[in-house]
């Protein structure tokens, strides 16, 4: 089956701690995407990739980062730099070939803080 | 700044009714629209979209139509179902050539058997 696969479903970090959630695809899409959602609010965009080795920030990159060392692959760190990290992650993919792609999503991995 | 608007965070409907979820944007430059239903702790799931040279495209029990002149679109779900039971986001892009989305808040669907 063709899909997204997030890990780890849930996540706990300490004070300081740098972690990373991983997001795989075997949809052979183009594009990937990490999204914050907090509670009662939409999804806010942190990062985002059109190819491998290349990524762009999105609306609230700070404190994290990314890597595309793979089509299939897309992981993000939240380092300690980002303050408030307990939220609900998203990664999501699409084509690129032409215009109008809907986004894919993964089931997500909530984050909390000890 | 919310570009793209939800102003009803829930809504109930009996079963067998219609569901109307609305949602406005303020960005003239989107010209591609979704909707994605979402379940508590799983992704969003994609449901329908629309390109903004159409005002209305139809799947099955879902319906999404586009107003370009009030910046306002709908989905329509009719009958309704307590399994439609969900969160509905709507998203809208531009041409950015990386289909960045931008969501609303969300409203919260409740299907009443």
């Amino acid at each position: 089956d063709g899909g997204i696969t997030q890990s780890p479903k849930y996540l706990f970090r300490k004070e300081g701690q740098n972690v990373t959630l991983s997001c795989e695809q075997n949809l052979n899409h183009d594009a990937m995407y990490w999204y914050r959602q907090d509670p009662g609010q939409g999804l806010r965009l942190i990062y985002y990739s059109q190819i491998v080795n290349d990524f762009q920030k999105g609306d609230i990159a700070e404190g994290y980062s990314v890597s595309r060392e793979k089509k299939e692959s897309f992981p993000l760190t939240v380092t300690s730099a980002q303050k408030n990290p307990t939220a609900f992650y998203l990664c999501a993919s699409s084509r690129l070939l032409g215009s109008n792609q809907p986004q894919h999503f993964g089931d997500g991995t909530r984050l909390s803080i000890l | 700044d919310q570009q793209v608007k939800q102003n009803s965070p829930s809504l109930s409907v009996q079963e067998g009714r219609i569901s109307i979820l609305n949602c406005d944007y303020t960005n003239s430059m989107f010209d591609y629209f979704l909707w994605y239903k979402k379940y508590p702790a799983e992704g969003p799931t994609f449901l329908i979209s629309i390109s903004s040279i159409k005002d209305k495209n139809e799947d099955g029990r879902f319906t999404v139509f586009l107003n370009k002149s009030a910046k306002h679109l709908s989905l329509h779900i009719v009958p309704s179902q307590p399994g439609d039971s969900a969160v509905y986001f709507c998203a809208a892009s531009g041409q950015t050539g990386a289909n960045n989305l931008f969501f609303g808040t969300g409203t919260r669907l409740t299907v009443i058997p």
